[in-house]
This record gives structure tokens, C-alpha cells and sequence, in this order.
């Protein structure tokens, strides 16, 4: 079980400049979601999805778009990126409304 | 006020100490309580995962919940510099939309 993995670890973008962060667990998990972490801010829930075809909002979705057409992957979108979306993003996966999440090893993002 | 606030740090202690780490949170829909640990440039791991109130151990880690006082602890016994790390509080409800809300985190040096 390679549990939550993240691809890729580190990038660098222009602003202006479109990506995809990708997202892939292996344990079956129907929720997904993705976080961002700044200093001070803890981490913040961008977008999360309870199962393949589902997607919602969370805290902080402006600037980023999600599908979700497999169980197994979930990817994040930064359609036009900006200084202010650089952050350590992270996916996290559950089983379900009462279980644990358990996070990926995180995306390292700089926007010059 | 906040939904999650969290002890804020850092704190340092010497190896072998106890440590007290605690939370507390305003929203009584909480049923669900997690502590993860992070180390440094890498994903929040799942340390503690309990529910409603009561205590856990597992090793040396112990979660306490108080519900009434919505207050929630994670003790560390016999404290190892391998605890270094910043631990995160993460309350959570049990409707099928309930997400994990996160404290600040709080950064703990166990001094060897």
C-alpha cells in the first residue's frame, strides 16, 4: 500500500502559469480533499470530494478547480497562478465521515 | 472566536519530561478528535484518534477529551527528542458534509 502519494514534490511557476497537482491513493478511501499550509494560517481546505463524480468547496477554493472522475484520484487545478497561492499543499483521503484522514507527503509550490 | 484554538508555542522541554499539549473548541457538534504529528517538511501524520469524550493510550501518547469543557489533551510521556515535531489538534463532526477543522499547531524541541 503506497497510501496517499503526491507528484510533484517541489515547482516553481510564473504567474500567469496553469498546473496540476495530482493526487492518487490506493486504499479505496471515498473522501477526498486537499489542503494548503502557511505559516500562521494552519491548514485550510480548499476543495473535498465524498466520491467520484462529487466535489464541494471548502475554505478556500478561489483560484483552484477539482474533478474527481475515479475513486483513486483526485487532482487540483490552479487555473492562472499567483504569488498568493504559494503554499505547501496536501491531499488527505478517509474511509468515511467517521474516520481518520491520512495525509500525502505534500506539494512544495512557489509562484514568482 | 475561533472553532479550534490551540496552546500557541513553541515549547521546549528536556528529554524525559512530560508534556501536556491542549486544545480547545467551541463547536459542541464535535464527536470525532484527532491529534496528528508533523515533522518538518513533510505531511501531518495520524497520532490519536478518539471519540466523544474519555481518555486513550497508546504508548506513551495519551488524547484526552473533556466534552463538557470542550477541551481536548494529548499527553506525552517520558518525552524522546524524536518527538520533536508540531503536533495538530483536529476536531471533527459526524454529518456526512463534517470536515476536519485544524488548530495552529504547536511546535515541540525535546531537548536531548
Amino acid at each position: 500500500n503506497a497510501g496517499v502519494t503526491q507528484t510533484p514534490k517541489f515547482q516553481v511557476l510564473k504567474t500567469g502559469q496553469s498546473m496540476t497537482l495530482q493526487c492518487a491513493q490506493d486504499m479505496n478511501h471515498e473522501y477526498m480533499s486537499w489542503y494548503r499550509q502557511d505559516p500562521g494560517m494552519g491548514l485550510r481546505l480548499i476543495h473535498y470530494s465524498v466520491g467520484a463524480g462529487i466535489t464541494d468547496q471548502g475554505e478556500v477554493p478561489n483560484g483552484y478547480n477539482v474533478s474527481r472522475s475515479t475513486t483513486e484520484d483526485f487532482p487540483l487545478r490552479l487555473l492562472s497562478a499567483a504569488p498568493s497561492q504559494t503554499s505547501v499543499y496536501f491531499c488527505a483521503s478517509s474511509s468515511g465521515t467517521g474516520s481518520p484522514q491520512f495525509f500525502g507527503p505534500g506539494t512544495r509550490l512557489t509562484v514568482l | 472566536q475561533k472553532e479550534v484554538e490551540q496552546d500557541p508555542g513553541p515549547l521546549s522541554v528536556p528529554e524525559g519530561a512530560i508534556v501536556s499539549l491542549n486544545c480547545t473548541y467551541s463547536n459542541s457538534a464535535f464527536q470525532y478528535f484527532m491529534w496528528y504529528r508533523q515533522y518538518s517538511r513533510k505531511g501531518p501524520e495520524l497520532l490519536m484518534y478518539t471519540y466523544s469524550s474519555g481518555n486513550k493510550e497508546d504508548g506513551r501518547f495519551t488524547a484526552q477529551v473533556d466534552k463538557s469543557s470542550k477541551y481536548i489533551s494529548l499527553f506525552i510521556r517520558d518525552s524522546q527528542p524524536s518527538d520533536s515535531a508540531t503536533y495538530l489538534c483536529a476536531p471533527k463532526g459526524t454529518g456526512a458534509n463534517s470536515k476536519l477543522t485544524f488548530g495552529k499547531g504547536i511546535t515541540l524541541s525535546v531537548r536531548p
